[in-house]
């Protein structure tokens, strides 16, 4: 069964700081991939995703993530963080039929 | 409003009650989603439409658990004789393409309904 795992469950940074979560997935066969974020109080948004093309996909707010197929990563990034980018963060993969969630990272940024 | 609805947005129950979890999808959206998220976890896949028919409902826990979207649009999640397990947030999701195109369509989700067995 299609699996994704994230690291570092908590992470806390100041602003300005650079960001990256980590993002792996265990399906071999095609797979479109997803990062979506929950800001307090709200429901999940999309972030990003990668159905094919370039592997170095560019989302809302400055975020980005790069798809390394033989990795199975696609690990999300941001240059500069700010204090409003405090959330959770959920890397998705779809594969047979489905959407597996990782269990995501709280992100803290502090002014 | 433009968005997925959930209903209620917080449930309490005693163990051995019968819920009903309530969800509008998105107007004109094909496929239908429920995920069951607990606690410092990420959401679990519980069951999947497509129009009114339920084309996977792999992801339910147990016999408890059903779900149905009998026009198509609106969907319940019922939970028969509840658990204390079965204490999560309840997501909905919805995305515009069918089975088929299902792959390269974003889901859209709702805030989820918060229940909790006493």
């Amino acid at each position: 069964a299609q699996s994704v795992s994230q690291h570092n469950h908590h992470v806390i940074l100041s602003e300005a700081a650079s960001l990256e979560l980590g993002c792996n997935y265990s399906y071999g066969g095609t797979v479109n991939l997803f990062w979506y974020v929950q800001y307090p109080g709200q429901h999940l948004q999309l972030l990003l995703k990668y159905f094919s093309g370039d592997p170095l996909v560019k989302g809302i707010k400055g975020f980005e993530a790069e798809f390394i197929k033989s990795k199975f990563s696609f690990n999300l990034r941001k240059p500069s963080v700010q204090w409003s980018d405090t959330a959770e963060y959920f890397c998705a993969a779809y594969g047979n039929n489905r959407l597996a969630f990782g269990k995501g990272n709280q992100v803290v940024v502090i002014p | 409003g433009a968005g997925v609805s959930q209903s209620p947005r917080y449930k309490v129950a005693k163990r051995g009650q019968d819920v009903a979890l309530r969800c509008d999808p998105i107007s004109g959206h094909v496929s239908l989603f429920w995920y069951q998220q607990a606690l410092g976890q990420g959401p679990e896949f519980l069951t999947y439409f497509q129009n009114e028919a339920q084309l996977d409902k792999s992801g339910l826990p147990s016999d408890r658990f059903f779900a149905e979207r009998p026009e198509g649009s609106v969907s319940t999640l019922k939970i028969q004789r509840t658990q204390q397990e079965d204490s999560a947030v309840y997501l909905c999701a919805s995305s515009l393409g069918g089975s088929s195109l299902f792959s390269n369509q974003p889901q859209h989700f709702g805030d989820g309904t918060r229940l909790s067995i006493l």
